[in-house]
């Protein structure tokens, strides 16, 4: 069966760009969560989805906003971009929104 | 402040030798979860710790929760360089809205 899969793999932007990043969940999965790892530290909570509904938000701008589809995929959205956006935006997906299976990561360069 | 507290932050050795790494917290957890992230991958959930006073084994990997379910210990018996990697406790907590929160990790570099 296939992992959690992300897209695109890395990304290179500008600041002030606006980015999309994309997600899809292992089969059968119906929460996603979005995680930012910046250069040094672990996995920061930014949303968490299940079943299209947002289930929670960690402490991040309102630069920040996801949604999630109705086969359960997801994307996150960065609005003006900041440098210190730079880092790997892991996606998880759980089927008992306990047990966490990541995906290998965008990594993000902004500018 | 970090909710998890990781130590060492680095750690370098010999393969074959043996290692401890240290996840240490002021709050009690229902709950602690040890990771494995490789570069260019996502962490791997490695093991979840319950009880307190729970000791699980992992091939040659040994997980253990503290008495007070605080702190989490991970030792690793003769290491080998396919455990390079960094190591990231986790816990649920409901100061941050029940969700997942990582400590910092500790990177292991096993030289052969």
């Amino acid at each position: 069966d296939a992992g959690v899969t992300q897209s695109p793999t890395h990304l290179i932007k500008t600041r002030g760009q606006h980015v999309t990043l994309r997600c899809s969940p292992i089969s059968g999965h119906k929460s996603v969560s979005w995680y930012q790892q910046v250069l040094g530290q672990g996995p920061q909570f930014i949303f968490q989805y299940y079943e299209k509904e947002e289930r929670g938000r960690g402490n991040f701008p309102d630069r920040f906003s996801a949604r999630q589809f109705p086969n359960y995929s997801s994307e996150l959205n960065v609005n003006a971009l900041l440098l210190g956006d730079s880092a790997l935006y892991l996606c998880a997906s759980s089927f008992d929104l306990e047990t966490q299976y990541f995906g290998p990561g965008t990594r993000l360069l902004v500018l | 402040t970090q909710l998890l507290e990781q130590s060492p932050q680095f750690l370098s050795i010999q393969e074959g030798e043996n290692l401890t790494v240290y996840c240490n917290s002021s709050s009690v957890f229902s709950s602690l979860q040890w990771y494995r992230q490789e570069p260019g991958e996502g962490p791997v959930l490695l093991v979840t710790v319950v009880t307190g006073g729970e000791v699980k084994k992992l091939k040659r990997l040994t997980f253990q929760f503290g008495d007070a379910r605080k702190d989490s210990s991970l030792h690793i018996t003769a290491a080998q360089p396919g455990d390079t990697g960094l190591y990231l406790c986790a816990a649920y907590h409901m100061e941050y809205g029940n969700k997942l929160v990582f400590g910092a990790g500790t990177i292991l570099r096993v030289k052969s």
